[in-house]
């Protein structure tokens, strides 16, 4: 099993719609959860963390259910400026006992006008 | 943004060449990393390096070959690499990594091997 997983898409929505995405993860000790943003052919940049009340910024909505291990990501209202590729990472152990960033391979979002 | 800058941006070379992708960072932070994206599969972890000393090398093979002379610097040196070696590869920094924290990418570097 991965260790986290996204469905990759792509979803395709029209401008104003809302659409969530989900994610699982496997390790159940994990404690922090990001989601990145990636545009085409850029590099990824966080979008927001997760935290286990949930957290909303502005349109964007992250929750994290520890029960089900899964993380999710609501966009209100989408916008065209929208569209990209967005990842889901988790903290996992590296063998030397630090901590690395694990990330899923994306979900992409089409926003059509 | 020039918080994590990278060079070249796009690279083609051949399987005999040798070649080193330059990644620096202007935030101060201690911890430098370098990923490999290839199409269709999540970033992986190739090297990680806390305060100039490496902490984890990921299984990575020997024809990649990391640098990090001081904590605003990090080099990745390639040689005889192969086809499948194709692909972004992204330099990170984050405030330290005992406790992996938000990471900035820097733009990456495009590589074609031919």
């Amino acid at each position: 099993r991965k260790e986290v997983e996204q469905d990759p898409g792509p979803f395709n929505v029209p401008e104003g719609a809302t659409v969530a995405f989900n994610c699982t993860y496997s390790n159940s000790a994990s404690q922090s959860f990001f989601w990145y943003r990636q545009d085409c052919r850029k590099e990824p940049k966080l979008l927001m963390s997760v935290y286990s009340s949930g957290n909303e910024d502005g349109r964007f909505t992250a929750q994290l259910n520890r029960a089900s291990q899964y993380i999710s990501l609501l966009i209100r209202d989408s916008k065209l400026s929208d569209s990209a590729t967005y990842l889901c990472v988790v903290i996992g152990s590296l063998n030397t006992g630090f901590q690395k960033l694990v990330f899923g391979t994306g979900t992409r979002l089409l926003v059509s006008p | 943004e020039t918080g994590v800058t990278q060079t070249p941006r796009h690279l083609v070379m051949g399987m005999t060449n040798k070649k080193s992708l330059k990644c620096e960072q202007h935030l101060g932070h201690n911890a430098m990393y370098w990923y490999k994206q290839s199409a269709k599969k999540p970033l992986e972890l190739m090297f990680v390096y806390s305060l100039e000393e490496r902490v984890e090398n990921n299984s990575v093979p020997s024809r990649f070959s990391p640098e990090c002379p001081n904590s605003s610097h990090l080099f990745l040196h390639l040689h005889t690499l192969q086809p499948e070696d194709s692909a972004l590869y992204l330099c990170a920094s984050s405030r330290d990594d005992l406790r992996a924290d938000t990471q900035y990418f820097g733009p990456g570097t495009r590589l074609t091997v031919l």
